[in-house]
């Protein structure tokens, strides 16, 4: 089946540094892809949505300019978190789909953990 | 609003026992139902999915009936085995087209076979 990947699996980083998560898809050329995130004990939440060179769309409350997401190719996604705060430790998840309504594909995830 | 509600885990049970997991949902007209299953390690995959009332997904004998009188999408097997552990989420996806991005998802529910 279609495989997504992400890196890295765990980060820690230092509380006002930026760090960039990847979302891959492995063997398919992903038109849209997904970012989420999961608390412990949560739903898996969607934060945005983007398309293959274009802006990402953001869900309500979600601030766009401090998760920055590029999908600058068509098996590349990136989310940076930017300005990073303890309150962003999460767990994130992306997904990557083929083609409009397909099923979507969800990588691993990463833990992020912020001193 | 959308949202899904699931039966809090984790659940524990022998080889070969049978296994419900409940889901319920609250929408708007007809959504998508899905049961997602997280292995260790790994990324969500799509385990079964029903699109209209009365529809029967299926999968690795794993089954759930789209039941609009009750709004309930319950997971069931009749035989479960060890490598059936994992974390089983339920979702939907509103309806009224669009992307499956609009997944919205249970809790989770943690299930732990024991030989």
């Amino acid at each position: 089946g279609a495989v997504v990947s992400q890196h890295p699996s765990r980060v820690i980083c230092k509380s006002g540094t930026s760090v960039k998560i990847e979302c891959r898809s492995l063997d398919f050329q992903a038109t849209t892809m997904f970012w989420y995130r999961q608390f412990p004990k949560q739903s898996l939440m969607l934060m945005a949505t983007s398309n293959e060179g274009s802006k990402a769309t953001y869900e309500q409350g979600v601030e766009k300019d401090k998760f920055l997401i590029n999908h600058a190719s068509l098996t590349l996604s990136t989310l940076t978190v930017t300005s990073a705060h303890p309150e962003d430790s999460s767990f994130y998840i992306c997904s990557a789909e083929a083609g409009f309504q397909e099923t979507q594909y969800f990588g691993p995830g990463t833990r992020l953990l912020v001193l | 609003g959308n949202s899904v509600t699931q039966m809090e885990g984790p659940v524990t049970l022998s080889e070969e026992a049978f296994l419900t997991i409940n889901c319920t949902y609250t929408a708007t007209g007809y959504p998508s139902l899905f049961w997602y299953v997280q292995y260790p390690g790994e990324g969500l995959q799509l385990l079964l999915k029903a699109t209209k009332a009365d529809d029967k997904g299926s999968n690795k004998g794993f089954e759930a009936t789209y039941r609009k009188e009750t709004t309930s999408f319950h997971l069931e097997k009749g035989s479960v085995q060890v490598s059936d552990s994992a974390v089983y989420f339920c979702a939907l996806s509103p309806p009224g087209g669009g992307s499956q991005g609009n997944l919205i998802f249970g809790k989770g529910t943690k299930l732990s076979v024991k030989p």
